[in-house]
């Protein structure tokens, strides 16, 4: 059974920094492509930032400030968020691509609350 | 980037019923890369149909999606009282690479 487990979430101040995790089971780690998913009551479903073979993607409310990657012996993807805004309290999902064709998420994790305040 | 434009905003009906959810695109979006969601409260949303009209496993067969260019369609063609719920629709294509409608959310009337 695939399973996406997040973890890492929290308080933090503006400006600050936060590492967030996801410990993935049930599946080859390496041979998938996976993402990061963010959201808000008010702006809905946000795609972060996803790595595959091929690199690293992201999109542009995060770029320069947060960073995708992965642990393939340890099946852990990872997102470290730096000079975190107010705007980037959210919920995050890890989430899996079923494979090199399709673009849709077919495995989601359960979500971590991030929440930046002071 | 590609603005996904679900209407409407919330649909109202009874179990037994026919629902009928759009999603509106900005620019063409190729069928192979629409896809819906279902979220329940404090779950992660869960894939229904892939491209287009595809049903992911498990989906029973009262789910079906439609369309293709700009307009797509997730019909359920009887409400059961585990159908209500917040769609989501998804198009893949462009920069931002995923993008997501705003939602409909079909409440129990």
């Amino acid at each position: 059974e695939v399973q996406l487990l997040e973890s890492g979430g929290g308080l933090v101040q503006p400006g600050g920094s936060l590492r967030l995790s996801c410990a993935a089971s049930g599946f080859t780690f390496s041979s998938y492509a996976l993402n990061w998913v963010r959201q808000t009551p008010g702006k809905g479903l946000e795609w972060v930032s996803g790595i595959n073979a091929a690199g690293t993607y992201y999109a542009d409310s995060v770029k320069g400030r947060f960073t995708i990657s992965r642990d393939n012996s340890k099946n852990t993807l990872y997102l470290q968020m730096n000079s975190l805004r107010a705007e980037d309290t959210a919920v995050y999902y890890c989430a899996k691509r079923p494979n090199t064709a399709e673009r849709y998420f077919d495995y989601w994790g359960q979500g971590t609350l991030v929440t930046v305040s002071s | 980037e590609t603005v996904l434009t679900q209407s409407p905003g919330t649909l109202s009906l009874s179990p037994g019923e026919r629902a009928t959810l759009s999603c509106r695109a900005s620019q063409s979006v190729s069928s192979s890369y629409l896809t819906w969601y279902q979220q329940k409260p404090g779950q992660a949303p869960r894939v229904l149909i892939f491209g287009a009209s595809s049903r992911a496993t498990g989906v029973p067969d009262r789910f079906s999606g439609s369309g293709s260019g700009t307009d797509f369609t997730l019909t359920i063609s009887r409400l059961e009282p585990e159908d209500f719920a917040v769609y989501y629709c998804q198009q893949y294509g462009g920069s931002p690479p995923y993008t997501f409608g705003q939602g409909t959310k079909l409440e129990i009337k």
